[in-house]
């Protein structure tokens, strides 16, 4: 039975950057994707990203403009994600969820659902 | 902006039925990807609730069903409980911005 945990909260300033962190434990990745999803205080989810622990393949939104990076150590145990030029408005709580993404075949391009979530970090960025 | 459209609240009674909207277009629900969605109790991590249009992952109360058509998608949840009171979000991929994207939640309060 899979579980992930993520690295506890953090505080930081503005302009600084942040490293989280979603470690399976009891398994590892797998084949799936990994996703990092955020919430900010009264506001939907957002997706930021994935990488494919199969292959280290990574897709991240167009929101984020080359401030969010997505890895994972050799083991394929623990994802990253680093977060740069934070700002206020980064302020949220972070998950981490893992993803079938079907890439051949009938189904291809599919997303079959975000099955387990890390607990949640929280980023606080203020001055 | 969401890119999925959803009701900001919906409520019922207990034991009554409640129908939970995720409105798209044709690069998202309308080209055939499929849609997810997710209960979020305050303080938890979102929970996958139904998956690929219409399964209930293993664990999930038949209570709870899916389905979609053209450019939007529905969640049904029947006999209300109290426990059922929470945030729904549905998700889905996005061709056009190349994304996965959510909805913005519908708040489910069970009066």
């Amino acid at each position: 039975h899979v579980q992930f945990v993520q690295s506890g909260g953090e505080m930081q300033k503005p302009g600084a950057s942040v490293r989280l962190s979603c470690k399976a434990s009891g398994s590892t990745f797998g084949d799936y994707v990994v996703h990092w999803v955020r919430q900010a205080p009264g506001q939907s989810l957002e997706w930021m990203g994935w990488i494919n622990a199969d292959n280290d393949d990574t897709k991240y939104s167009q929101n984020f403009q080359d401030r969010v990076s997505i890895t994972m150590d050799k083991s394929a145990t623990t994802v990253y994600m680093d977060l740069t030029s934070l700002e206020s408005e980064d302020t949220a709580v972070y998950y981490c969820a893992r993803d079938r993404h079907c890439y051949s075949g009938w189904c291809i391009g599919q997303y079959f659902g975000m099955d387990v979530w890390g607990q949640g970090t929280t980023v606080t960025v203020s001055s | 902006q969401s890119v999925l459209t959803q009701p900001p609240s919906v409520s019922g009674a207990p034991g009554q039925s409640v129908t939970i909207s995720c409105t798209g277009g044709r690069s998202n629900i309308g080209a055939g990807y499929y849609v997810n969605w997710y209960q979020h109790l305050p303080e938890t991590a979102p929970k996958l609730i139904i998956s690929a249009n219409n399964d209930r992952p293993s664990g999930v109360p038949d209570r709870f069903s899916g389905s979609k058509s053209s450019t939007s998608a529905s969640l049904v949840i029947t006999g209300l409980q109290a426990e059922d009171e929470a945030d729904y979000f549905c998700q889905s991929y996005d061709s056009s911005l190349s994304a996965v994207v959510f909805g913005g939640g519908t708040k489910l309060t069970v009066l």
